[in-house]
């Protein structure tokens, strides 16, 4: 059973457009993390969100942190090529547990 | 350059057969940790090591073991591999064991395939 449950699984879309990914969980965090993994490499740290209700902008990406600090949004403004990849949102509870989703493969086309 | 080094990048084996994944880190951290990477089931912790001689299990351990004898290093032992542990693994590092606040750097992976 998946602790933290991200959606879509995958998701295509063209240069230019917009996407949201979701990150949810039944269970309280307290902070979570966004990494980003290419084809064969491993997976990249891209923000961790500490307080709820916390909204984090990197260049076109932008994070938020659910008010209850159980759930996580990534939403990427006009997407590129080189944003494809798998995002996987991390959960932290107990500062030491990381617990990963199954991650969203995002395919930008050009 | 600051990196967490895994080697092989690709294992093929025969079930059975005992073999040892090798992970080094030069960035002096004291926290490492491998996972294992499925389809459809994202990362699972398999050991970590919050300093050197001091390992514990992480969610997935079973047919596993590690060793943490020098902080550098953090092998992954397969003692009697079987096929259900064809998966792709990943070591990764951080200064500290509080992870929130101590970033997490992952090696490029090892593709291990148990026929």
């Amino acid at each position: 059973t998946q602790l933290l449950e991200q959606s879509p699984q995958f998701l295509s879309i063209q240069e230019g457009e917009n996407l949201t990914v979701y990150c949810n969980s039944s269970s309280v965090f307290s902070s979570l993390q966004w990494y980003r993994q290419e084809p064969g490499e491993g997976p990249v740290l891209l923000v961790t969100v500490v307080t709820g209700g916390e909204v984090k902008k990197l260049k076109r990406l932008t994070f938020q942190f659910g008010d209850a600090r159980k759930d996580s949004s990534l939403h990427i403004t006009a997407a590129q090529p080189g944003d494809t990849g798998l995002y996987l949102c991390a959960g932290v509870f107990n500062d030491y547990k990381l617990s990963f989703g199954a991650g969203t493969t995002v395919t930008v086309r050009a | 350059e600051a990196q967490v080094t895994q080697n092989p990048r690709y294992l093929i084996t025969v079930t059975g057969k005992k073999l040892t994944v090798t992970c080094s880190q030069n960035m002096n951290h004291e926290y490492m940790s491998w996972y294992r990477q499925d389809p459809g089931l994202g990362l699972r912790q398999i050991y970590y090591s919050m300093n050197v001689e001091v390992t514990d299990k992480g969610d997935v351990p079973e047919g596993y073991k590690v060793s943490r004898k020098e902080k550098r290093n953090f092998p992954l032992i397969l003692e009697s591999p079987s096929p259900n542990q064809t998966s792709l693994y990943f070591c990764a590092s951080s200064l500290s064991a509080v992870v929130w606040n101590s970033p997490l750097h992952f090696g490029n992976g090892t593709r291990l395939t148990v026929t």
